[in-house]
């Protein structure tokens, strides 16, 4: 069945604490990319990328970093999470041309204290 | 600043009615539009697209239409079942930029039986 999968679902964590959530997809997509949703913000994005090792900022990289060592892994990593950060998180992938659709992972719904 | 919106954060419709979903964007060079159905609980699936070359889209029971003077698009659902209650993002995105996507903030459809 071709996926993309988000893990862990749910996390709870503390301030500063590293974390990263994983994303895969099996569709041999090249792009990739993150997003974060908050109430009255809609999804916004964190960073994406283009093809292995091929990274770009989205709209709100602040305190996120990402990696793209293959095609089908695109970790999302946060180094010291701060509360700011508690969100819903959703990975998504898409071919490299038209048409632009993404397809979404289920999303994680992390939570700093 | 929020390049997407969609200023109607619910709206609610009798079974077998027409829906119609409403997003404005201020970017003049967005190129590319998407519309994108939420259920709780899950990502977003893919719903139907539109290039700025055209001013129309059907799928099935669903038409997107695109208004580039007024940079306006709008999506119709008819005719609408209980099965399309969600909530629903338009995206925009420059195609020839490295594909940044902007989302708007979401309408909730709730059709009534």
């Amino acid at each position: 069945e071709a996926q993309v999968t988000q893990n862990p679902r749910y996390l709870i964590t503390v301030t500063g604490k590293k974390l990263t959530v994983t994303c895969s997809q099996n569709m041999n997509h090249e792009y990739m990319s993150w997003y974060r949703q908050d109430p009255g913000l809609g999804l916004r994005q964190i960073y994406y990328s283009m093809n292995v090792e091929v990274t770009d900022k989205g709209d709100v990289p602040e305190g996120y970093k990402v990696s793209r060592k293959e095609k089908r892994n695109f970790p999302l990593i946060l180094e010291s999470p701060s509360p700011n950060q508690t969100s819903l998180y959703f990975c998504a992938s898409r071919l490299a041309g038209i048409p632009y659709e993404q397809y979404f992972g289920p999303g994680t719904r992390l939570t700093v204290t | 600043d929020q390049q997407v919106k969609q200023n109607s954060p619910s709206l609610s419709v009798q079974e077998g009615r027409i829906s119609i979903l409403n997003c404005d964007y201020t970017n003049s060079m967005f190129d590319y539009f998407l519309w994108y159905k939420k259920y709780p609980a899950e990502g977003p699936t893919f719903l139907i697209s539109i290039s700025s070359i055209k001013d129309k889209n059907e799928d099935g029971r669903f038409t997107v239409f695109l208004n580039k003077s007024a940079k306006h698009l709008s999506l119709h659902i008819v005719p609408s079942q209980p099965g399309d209650s969600a909530v629903y993002f338009c995206a925009a995105s420059i195609t020839n930029t490295g594909n940044q996507f902007y989302f708007g903030t979401g309408t909730s459809l709730t059709v009534i039986p």
